[in-house]
């Protein structure tokens, strides 16, 4: 267990669908990201918030958005779900800005798309 | 933009080492990972190098030259156990945010 924690693990649902998931990161950690993970693809950088701000944006798209809540726990939210967004999504958590310290990962969500 | 290359497979046999190399171009640079995936599980840390050298840390040794953008992960006395991809990632950010930006990945496969 590494710490941080996914919730749903498995998620299948509809095209044109909206869908909810949830990250708590380390204790401790004020820093969460999100990657997004197609099969057999690299991981391609989402979000970073930092204490309930955001941080840093990479290639998310549009349909997609993400918030920190003063828990520190964070949901990012996928909308008009295309078959595309299929993926394994993870999120990671770290003390500061992870220089030096890396990222803690999450065990996923493994989004279906159908 | 950014570039992270590695290869995207090798093979080698239990007991042997090998040796992945990475090479990034990229707008920043605040350090290096080596991270471990198996498949569908969440990657775990191995490495962080900042400065120019080798860092060892058991079967697992990484090595990085910030001039020529380079970087590689040396692994010894392979396991069957040490079948995964490995992923190459590099920092950067500045006082605003930072992201860990990824390669593609490499697959090692360890064979008898």
């Amino acid at each position: 267990d590494s710490g941080v924690t996914q919730t749903p693990k498995h998620l299948i649902t509809a095209t044109g669908q909206r869908v909810t998931l949830r990250c708590s990161p380390r204790s401790g950690d004020l820093s969460v990201y999100w990657y997004q993970q197609s099969l057999d693809q690299g991981l391609q950088f989402l979000i970073q918030y930092y204490n309930g701000e955001e941080r840093a944006k990479g290639n998310i798209l549009e349909r997609f958005s993400a918030q920190q809540f003063p828990d520190l726990h964070s949901e990012l939210n996928l909308s008009s779900l295309e078959l595309g967004d299929s993926a394994l999504y993870f999120c990671a958590s770290s003390v500061a800005d992870g220089v030096g310290y890396g990222y803690t990962f999450g065990s996923g969500t493994r989004l279906t798309v159908v | 933009g950014q570039n992270i290359d590695q290869p995207t497979e090798m093979t080698a046999t239990e007991g042997a080492i090998v040796q992945i190399n990475c090479t990034y171009q990229t707008s920043g640079f605040n350090g290096l990972f080596w991270y471990q995936q198996h498949a569908g599980e969440a990657p775990t840390f191995l490495s962080y190098n900042v400065l120019d050298g080798l860092e060892e840390k058991g079967r697992f040794s990484s090595f990085l030259s910030r001039s020529k953008g380079y970087s590689y992960l040396l692994l010894k006395e392979l396991q069957m156990k040490d079948s995964a991809s490995y992923l190459c990632a590099v920092i950067i950010g500045d006082n605003a945010g930072n992201m860990l930006t990824f390669g593609g990945g490499t697959r090692l496969m360890v064979k008898p």
